[in-house]
């Protein structure tokens, strides 16, 4: 069974960096690809990026330049990286893993509460 | 504002069969497959559908995907009050190039 575990500081201030950690088990890393969605508090999911097993990554536009989302083959982990964080940034962050050939986000981790303020 | 729409809001009685609706434009649903989720307050979404109308194992065939032009939806048969949740839906925008959501409908259980 593909069990997908996360965690993080949950707790920045304005203009640090926000990282996370998702390390999967019971499954290949090969094929898939592994992703990150945020939900703010009392809203609607938010899709922030993605990487597959060839380190090829994907941003949504509107985080693009402060996201990082890097993989472990090693470790069978992969990592998120947002900078510059502000209080729009607070939000659960979940990370989940992609089924191929247009597939959807099938086994998710269990969400981090990540919090911005000074 | 969500680049999908749907109705905030949607509600039925056990054994009932409800339908939540999903619109979208040419960039996104009308090329492109939807998905769609099913989140219980406090815990992650749980995929429902994927690529239109494919139920992943463990689904179970009281819920179903489909697609028409630039909408789809999902509709739940034989409601039962576990199905009480938060459902989105979700599809690849080639203009934002990125993945967008619906805002998300409350579905109740009368």
């Amino acid at each position: 069974q593909v069990h997908l575990q996360q965690w993080g500081a949950g707790l920045l201030k304005p203009s640090g960096t926000l990282s996370l950690t998702c390390a999967v088990s019971g499954g290949s890393f090969s094929t898939y690809y592994w992703t990150w969605i945020r939900q703010p508090p009392g809203k609607g999911l938010e899709w922030i990026g993605e990487i597959d097993d060839r380190d090829t990554t994907h941003y949504n536009p509107s985080l693009k330049s402060r996201v990082t989302i890097s993989l472990d083959t090693s470790k069978s982990q992969f990592s998120l990286n947002l900078g510059s964080v502000t209080a729009a940034d607070t939000a659960v962050y979940y990370c989940a893993r992609r089924q191929p050939n247009w597939g959807a986000e099938d086994y998710w981790g269990q969400g981090t509460l990540v919090t911005v303020s000074s | 504002q969500s680049v999908l729409t749907q109705p905030p809001s949607a509600s039925g009685t056990p054994g009932q069969r409800v339908t939540i609706s999903c619109s979208g434009s040419s960039s996104n649903i009308g090329s492109n497959y939807v998905s769609w989720y099913q989140q219980v307050p406090g815990t992650a979404p749980k995929l429902l559908i994927q690529r239109n109308n494919e139920r992943p194992s463990g689904v179970p065939d009281r819920f179903s995907g489909s697609k028409s032009g630039t909408s789809a939806s999902l509709a739940i048969s034989g409601l039962r009050s576990v199905d009480e949740a938060d459902y989105y839906c979700a599809s690849w925008d080639d203009s934002l190039s990125c993945k967008v959501f619906g805002g998300g409908t409350k579905l109740t259980v009368l």
